[in-house]
This record gives structure tokens, sequence and C-alpha cells, in this order.
């Protein structure tokens, strides 16, 4: 695609659900990062996958959180049985091939909010 | 992790010239960057510098970095209301995750 796209836009859901998160990169990037923005925090990494493999994934906060990635393409970032302080921005953003200083494309990020 | 600060917020006359500052703490840090963040967008990479440089211009943008500080500054001349928006200060180093601050916001008034 044109740019790097992401689903839902806005999630509102219940303490205790679990969530999807999905992110399409630019075609034929085959790498992708998974940040999450918190409110009056910087970004805070999560996860990187380079192809459908993920080599790091340090960043996650707590053993609700997982990932996958397949196709080389779409990913998506599940959060089960959600807390309040997982209400953040997640952003997802991709690079041509993941080296050192590669430009990363980011997405416009969903905005979970959980009750 | 290492750390990136920034100040929070900054305002500014539309015209006048912007400074944002940023000081990070890792020494190994090899690339910095300048992001921009719109309302409800994602980030945009706006400039960034290698450490082995102390500065970069690019039009109305001028990064200036003093490695011996570990301080990072973007300078937006002639701010215009479109300039309004967070910026956020990352450093990188030989690996793929940028370490970012938390952002300044940036407000150009009339």
């Amino acid at each position: 695609g044109a740019g790097v796209s992401q689903s839902p836009s806005n999630k509102v859901t219940e303490k205790g659900k679990d969530v999807e998160l999905r992110c399409d990169p630019i075609s034929g990037h085959t790498a992708l990062y998974w940040y999450r923005q918190s409110l009056g925090q910087g970004l805070e990494f999560l996860i990187y996958f380079q192809g459908n493999s993920a080599p790091d994934k340090s960043g996650l906060p707590s053993d609700r959180f997982s990932a996958e990635r397949t196709g080389g393409s779409v990913s998506t970032l599940t959060i089960q049985r959600t807390q309040q302080e997982d209400s953040a921005v997640y952003l997802c953003a991709s690079s041509a091939s993941g080296v050192t200083n590669e430009k990363l494309f980011f997405g416009s990020g969903t905005q979970l909010s959980v009750l | 992790g290492e750390d990136v600060e920034q100040s929070l917020f900054l305002s500014v006359r539309e015209g006048d010239s912007s400074v944002i500052n940023c000081t990070y703490t890792d020494s190994s840090s090899t690339y910095l960057y300048w992001y921009k963040q719109e309302p409800g967008a994602g980030l945009q990479l706006l400039t960034y510098i290698f450490s082995n440089m102390d500065m970069k211009q690019d039009q109305r943008l001028t990064v200036l970095l003093n490695k011996k500080d570990k301080h990072l500054s973007l300078r937006i001349a002639d701010t215009q209301t479109g300039d309004s928006a967070i910026y956020f200060c990352a450093e990188g180093n030989s690996g793929y995750a940028l370490n970012f601050g938390k952002g300044t916001s940036l407000l150009v008034t009339p």
C-alpha cells in the first residue's frame, strides 16, 4: 500500500476482554515495529519483526501481549485480558529492510481505551 | 533503558524561530533523529544527524549536536502555524529499536 495502515483507528473495550490490533506495512517492507505511546510518555518499543520472525520480543510489557506476522506482511498485536493501564496509542512502523538508520514509516496508530 | 529528555511544551509566535532541545544519555548513540507528530497522525521523520556531525541544515530546519554534552537541538526558522505539532527526539545505535523522548508540544500562535 501507499503507507502503513492500522486498524481499527479507535478501539474501546471493557477490562478483561481481548483485543486485536492490525498493521498493514508498506508493500515490500521486510521490517515491522510496534511501539506504544501512553499519555505523557514517549514511545515505548514493544516488538520488532524481520520477515515473519521476531528476534526481539523484550519490549512486550507482559505475557498478556503477543504479536505475529504472516506472509511477511500483515501483523497483529493481541492483548489478552486487557487492563486499564493498557490504554494507549499503539503505533506500527515499517522499514524497507531493517538496517541501521533506515527510515521508519509510521501508521496513524490505534487509540485503545480500556474502561 | 537509556534516557532521552525533552521539555514538554514550547509556545512561539508565528514568524519567530523555535528551538526544541533534547538531551540523551547513551554515549554509544550513533544516529539522532527528530520526528514530528501532527494530531491524529503517525510520526514523520523530519531529519537526522550522525554522531560525527555537529550541524545539519535542511531548509528551515537546523539540527545542532553537542556530542560532549549529549545535547541535540532542532531550530525551526520562520515558524508557521502548520508547524504546531509534537516533536520527538530519538536516538539509536547499532540496533533497530529507536529510543524516543516524551515529545515537545510546539504551539505556534498568530
